[in-house]
């Protein structure tokens, strides 16, 4: 069975603190992608990987970055956690290509205090 | 830049009653189309896609949605509704040679009443 697993499901941090968000997916897949949800805004993607090392911003990416040493690990980082970023987030992976499904992990609900 | 849009925030149906999600999409070319249900506290599950040919998809868990392209519409539909499919409901567009980058609507709060 597919799985995208988020290692923390519920953060409370500080302003100021930085924050890893850990993403880890079993399928071998090239793409991964990290979205944020809010109330009537939908998902957003912040950052998206199509290969190891390598990355491109999304529609939101200010304050955030990201890292893929790993094929199958991707990790979202707050530099300097903000109280506008709290937010569930969301990590997904796809195998290459156009239209292939995007698998989700259950989300990260970060509170920033 | 594509768009989708969701134009209800908020829709309830009896249970056993059909039930009909809109979205509509702007976007150049032929997308691909995609629909996704998220549960309280839980990630997203894909219920459909499109991607050409017939324009009646099939999905998971009784759902189906029609691609009309004369109306930039991919509206959900299931003919009769569990108490269990009371959900969020996101439709979302990807782009050809897109990388599979998806933008999605702002989602639909379905309430099942008993």
């Amino acid at each position: 069975d597919v799985k995208v697993t988020q290692s923390s499901r519920y953060l409370v941090k500080r302003t100021g603190e930085k924050v890893f968000l850990e993403c880890v997916q079993d399928m071998d897949h090239e793409n991964m992608f990290w979205y944020r949800q809010d109330p009537g805004l939908g998902l957003r993607l912040i950052y998206f990987s199509y290969d190891v090392k390598m990355k491109e911003k999304g529609d939101i990416p200010e304050g955030y970055s990201v890292s893929r040493e790993k094929k199958e690990r991707f990790s979202l980082i707050l530099e300097s956690a903000s109280t506008n970023q709290t937010s569930m987030y969301l990590c997904a992976s796809s195998s290459e290509g156009t239209g292939n499904t995007i698998y989700f992990g259950e989300g990260s609900w970060l509170t920033v205090v | 830049a594509q768009s989708v849009t969701q134009p209800d925030i908020h829709i309830t149906v009896s249970e056993g009653a059909s039930l009909e999600l809109r979205c509509n999409y702007s976007y150049g070319a032929t997308p691909y189309l995609f629909w996704y249900v998220q549960s309280p506290g839980q990630g997203l599950q894909l219920l459909l896609k499109y991607f050409s040919g017939d324009t009646l998809v099939q999905g998971i868990k009784g759902f189906e949605a029609e691609f009309k392209r004369s109306q930039s519409s991919f509206n959900l539909r299931k003919p009769s509704v569990h108490w269990s499919d009371a959900a969020e409901y996101f439709c979302a567009v990807g782009l050809t040679g897109g990388g599979n980058k998806l933008t999605f609507g702002t989602g639909t709060q379905l309430k099942v009443e008993l």
